[in-house]
């Protein structure tokens, strides 16, 4: 099975800070990679695809960068409403696996 | 609009069998996989389960091959997840999710909980 290892599992950042999340596959996942915000009390929901795709109605101050074994979510510009856990999910090969998750707080 | 709504979590002792739905609307619910994911409470996201668009081919990790069961029905626009002999460790949410192969979970349903408990 390949091994997501994301960090930081927690970060604090100021409104309008650019804050930034990564993921490591434990073997090439050919930018097969996704990650999903959950605000709390709710489901996940899709951010970016193929490492660098914005998916729909997510704004632009989100974007994805990586290739191979290494990712990285990027915010700019914090607005609260980014308050959330991020998760990063390879689908390359079956079992999917998902990172454990940043839990990312207002300084 | 893309609307996943599951049913059917509850209580349940362990060793004992329930069935999960879910029911698609707002898309081609026959032109997808679809999936099931589970979180543990306060922990991450665990992928349970997928079937293929006509059911023909499924896919399971280790954890809940042999026990879990997932299953559609295209003309009902519904997905199911059999969940026999249920541990404490399938104490979670369950989230029914559209998927294809090789792609994301692009749409999520608000999730059903399962606890097992005696």
């Amino acid at each position: 099975d390949i091994q997501m290892t994301q960090s930081p599992a927690s970060l604090s950042a100021s409104l309008g800070e650019t804050v930034t999340i990564e993921c490591r596959a434990s073997e090439d996942i050919y930018s097969n990679l996704a990650w999903y915000q959950q605000k709390p009390g709710n489901s996940p929901q899709l951010l970016i695809y193929d490492a660098n795709s914005l998916a729909d109605g997510v704004p632009s101050r989100f974007s994805g960068s990586g290739s191979g074994t290494q990712y990285s979510l990027k915010i700019n510009s914090l607005q609260s409403e980014d308050v959330a856990s991020y998760f990063c999910q390879q689908y390359n090969n079956y079992p999917n696996t998902f990172g454990a998750g940043t839990k990312l707080e207002l300084k | 609009e893309v609307q996943l709504v599951e049913s059917g979590g509850g209580l349940v002792q362990p060793g004992r069998s329930l069935k999960l739905s879910c029911a698609a609307s707002g898309f081609t619910f026959s032109n997808y996989y679809m999936a099931w994911v589970r979180q543990a409470p306060k922990k991450g996201l665990e992928w349970v389960a997928t079937i293929s668009t006509s059911g023909s081919r499924t896919y399971y990790p280790d954890s809940v091959k042999g026990r879990f069961t997932i299953s559609r029905d295209n003309a009902k626009s519904s997905l199911y997840l059999q969940m026999n002999s249920l541990k404490s460790e399938d104490t979670a949410t369950y989230y029914c999710a559209r998927h294809r192969l090789q792609w994301p979970f692009d749409y999520w349903g608000q999730g059903v909980m399962v606890t097992v408990s005696s």
